[in-house]
């Protein structure tokens, strides 16, 4: 059963351009959601994260957006640049009770120059 | 700097070979974690440790085994390995005292099973 749902598999975007990723939960005892960047030959690092008590939240370039009525969430790259080639994990846990976190299948974004 | 180190970085080996993988961690975390990433399935729990005596099932444990050694090392042991054990291996640690429970993944480990 897979309890995170993430699309598009691949996305490849122009310099500039806007990239959205989108991840689906069903269990509604979530209630943190991280996304980690995985550059090619390392291993995924935190990127940025929200709680569902915020519908919204920046870092530098990078916004998720999270709807919890229809419990998605969504990760946006403003001005997006070849550097942020990488691929991206959604994930979900219950925050202070629960070791484990429960991935998406990864979105591998290409940025062309 | 603290970190997460996995060796070998890579491994070639034949079927039915009994293959270790090991962690060592600088970072004093507790917690440390097996993970193994094959495309299009994401990133999958094998096993996990919560210190040197607690040692838990993941969601794909069959065909693996783990080793705590001590709480800064981990290690994954195939112990006849097969062709469809053919993925990149994640060891990752986190701090029992972070109640987000960020994960901090070491660079991985490209296991290939002819």
């Amino acid at each position: 059963q897979q309890q995170v749902k993430q699309s598009p598999q691949s996305l490849i975007v122009q310099k500039g351009g806007i990239p959205i990723i989108n991840c689906a939960y069903e269990n509604t005892a979530f209630d943190y959601f991280p996304w980690y960047q995985q550059f090619p030959g390392k291993g995924p690092a935190l990127l940025i994260a929200i709680r569902p008590d915020v519908s919204e939240k920046k870092e530098g370039r990078f916004t998720i957006s999270f709807n919890k009525s229809a419990k998605q969430f969504s990760l946006h790259i403003m001005d997006s640049q070849p550097g942020d080639s990488a691929t991206y994990f959604c994930a979900a846990s219950t925050i202070g009770s629960n070791y484990k976190l429960t991935f998406g299948k990864g979105t591998l974004l290409t940025v062309n120059p | 700097d603290a970190d997460v180190t996995q060796t070998p970085r890579n491994r070639i080996t034949k079927t039915g070979k009994r293959i270790m993988l090991e962690c060592s961690q600088t970072k004093g975390h507790d917690r440390m974690y097996w993970y193994r990433q094959d495309p299009g399935l994401g990133l999958r729990l094998i096993y996990y440790s919560f210190d040197v005596k607690d040692i838990n099932k993941g969601e794909i444990s069959d065909g693996y085994s783990v080793s705590r050694q001590a709480q800064a090392k981990f290690s994954l042991s195939l112990e006849s390995a097969i062709p469809n054990q053919t993925a990149l291996y994640f060891c990752a640690t986190s701090d029992p005292q972070d109640r987000y429970n960020e994960q901090f993944f070491g660079p991985g480990t490209r296991l290939t099973v002819l």
